[in-house]
């Protein structure tokens, strides 16, 4: 089993609608929890970062983490075609750089206009 | 903003040739890594640094090695490229910055071996 699971997609929605991205991990001893965005051809780009449990909102995303389910999402409101890319969660059980991070394998999103 | 670069975005090489893959970070970041992204299995990481010379394998060190001479520059080496070494390769560099500590990645170079 994966430490971290993530359902490739590829996931096709309508402009405009909600987009729910999830992942979930066994490991209980991460604490930090990451989003990335990768547009085809280039390289992650953070997107979000959060600490522990709880929401954390930035313009349309919104970050959520529930430690107790060990469920991580990445919710997009309004979403456009130019949020179509791979998203990929990502996680650490601490913050020191020279731990690394566990990826998970990514979701495919395509938003057609 | 911090910014990872890599020598190049795209790359032919013959089955046997050397390889050198290489990536600069303009934050001062002491760790840097290097992972292999392919479909279905998601980023790998091949090596990683956390200080200059130091090293330590990642979860697919096989048939790769690096340098770190200076802290801001990490080099991938392939010493014989093999075909299943076709991928997209990125490196990043991790610290902290305003959204807090994370890694940050460059733009990947996809490498192609004949």
């Amino acid at each position: 089993q994966k430490e971290v699971e993530q359902d490739p997609g590829p996931l096709s929605v309508p402009e405009g609608a909600i987009v729910s991205l999830n992942c979930t991990y066994s490991n209980s001893a991460f604490q930090y929890f990451m989003w990335y965005r990768q547009y085809s051809r280039k390289g992650p780009e953070l997107l979000m970062y959060t600490y522990s449990s709880g929401n954390k909102e930035d313009g349309r995303f919104t970050a959520q983490v529930d430690k107790s389910s060990k469920y991580i999402s990445l919710f997009i409101r309004d979403s456009q075609p130019s949020d179509s890319a791979t998203y990929l969660c990502a996680m650490s059980s601490t913050n020191f750089g020279n731990e690394k991070l566990t990826f998970g394998t990514g979701t495919r999103l395509t938003i057609i206009p | 903003d911090v910014k990872v670069t890599q020598s190049s975005r795209y790359l032919v090489k013959r089955t046997g040739e050397k390889v050198f893959l290489e990536c600069v970070q303009d934050m001062d970041h002491e760790n840097m890594f290097w992972y292999r992204q392919d479909p279905g299995l998601g980023l790998r990481l091949i090596y990683f640094s956390y200080d200059v010379k130091m090293k330590e394998k990642g979860d697919i060190p096989e048939g790769y090695s690096v340098s770190r001479e200076k802290k801001e520059r990490f080099s991938l080496i392939l010493e014989s490229a093999s075909t299943n070494q076709t991928s997209m390769y990125l490196c990043a560099s991790r610290g902290w910055s305003k959204e807090g500590d994370t890694q940050y990645f460059g733009p990947g170079t996809r490498l192609t071996v004949l």
